[in-house]
């Protein structure tokens, strides 16, 4: 398996709470990503970075935000929850530059918002 | 908006047959790749096929990808009861690869 963890895996939040989650990879691979896995709609992108401090929005980035402070680690935060942002979130890692357009997936975090 | 859509949406077949998926897509792309999700678990790659390719094997896996239709298959042969899961295609932007777009994904059973 591809060096990535996600934490933590499970969490139950309330509504209007803030929520950090951390993916982190042993990969040094320069791209990662955040999805969110619900059902009926796939997989969609939240954010994604391009390396450290580098981060752009994807599909469906509204109440979210991202940071990247070293190559390692990549978080997502949910400023204030809201019942919509229940979902199986996944950190993804690739490193497309070198011709390995192949991404990553780490096991994912189940987040309810009550 | 999807990129990718997956043919049928669930597929229930007995061990030994052979299961097809199909993903349609809307924009010309660099290249298609097929993921694999057992429930619970992360996607795990299965096999990229290039836009200049026709079809590729690995395995029991036989991708095939037809441009001037925008469409890809992804034949599993003599199936197994462990092949039960999801199937995910996702496609790149042809400016660039560096992000996905994922299908809604082929939920497929394998009955023993």
């Amino acid at each position: 398996d591809a060096g990535i963890t996600q934490s933590p895996r499970h969490k139950v939040t309330e509504t209007g709470t803030p929520v950090t989650l951390r993916c982190h990879q042993t990969e040094n691979h320069r791209y990662m990503y955040w999805y969110r896995q619900d059902p009926g709609h796939g997989l969609r992108l939240i954010h994604y970075s391009y390396g450290v401090k580098d981060t752009d929005k994807g599909e469906v980035s509204d109440g979210y935000s991202v940071s990247r402070s070293k190559t390692e680690d990549f978080l997502l935060t949910l400023e204030s929850a809201t019942s919509s942002q229940t979902s199986v979130y996944f950190c993804a890692i690739s490193e497309p530059s070198s011709g390995r357009e192949t991404q990553y997936f780490g096991p994912g975090t189940r987040l309810l918002v009550l | 908006s999807q990129q990718g859509e997956e043919d049928p949406q669930a597929l229930s077949i007995q061990e030994g047959e052979n299961a097809t998926m199909n993903c349609s897509y809307k924009t010309s792309i660099n290249n298609l790749q097929w993921y694999r999700q057992n429930s619970g678990r992360g996607l795990v790659h299965l096999i990229l096929i290039r836009s200049n390719e026709r079809e590729k094997h690995s395995g029991r896996l036989r991708v095939t990808l037809d441009t001037s239709k925008k469409s890809s298959s992804l034949l599993i042969t003599a199936s197994r009861a462990a092949d039960t899961a999801s199937y995910f295609c996702a496609t790149d932007m042809q400016g660039g690869s560096e992000k996905l777009v994922f299908g809604k994904g082929t939920k497929l059973t394998v009955n023993p």
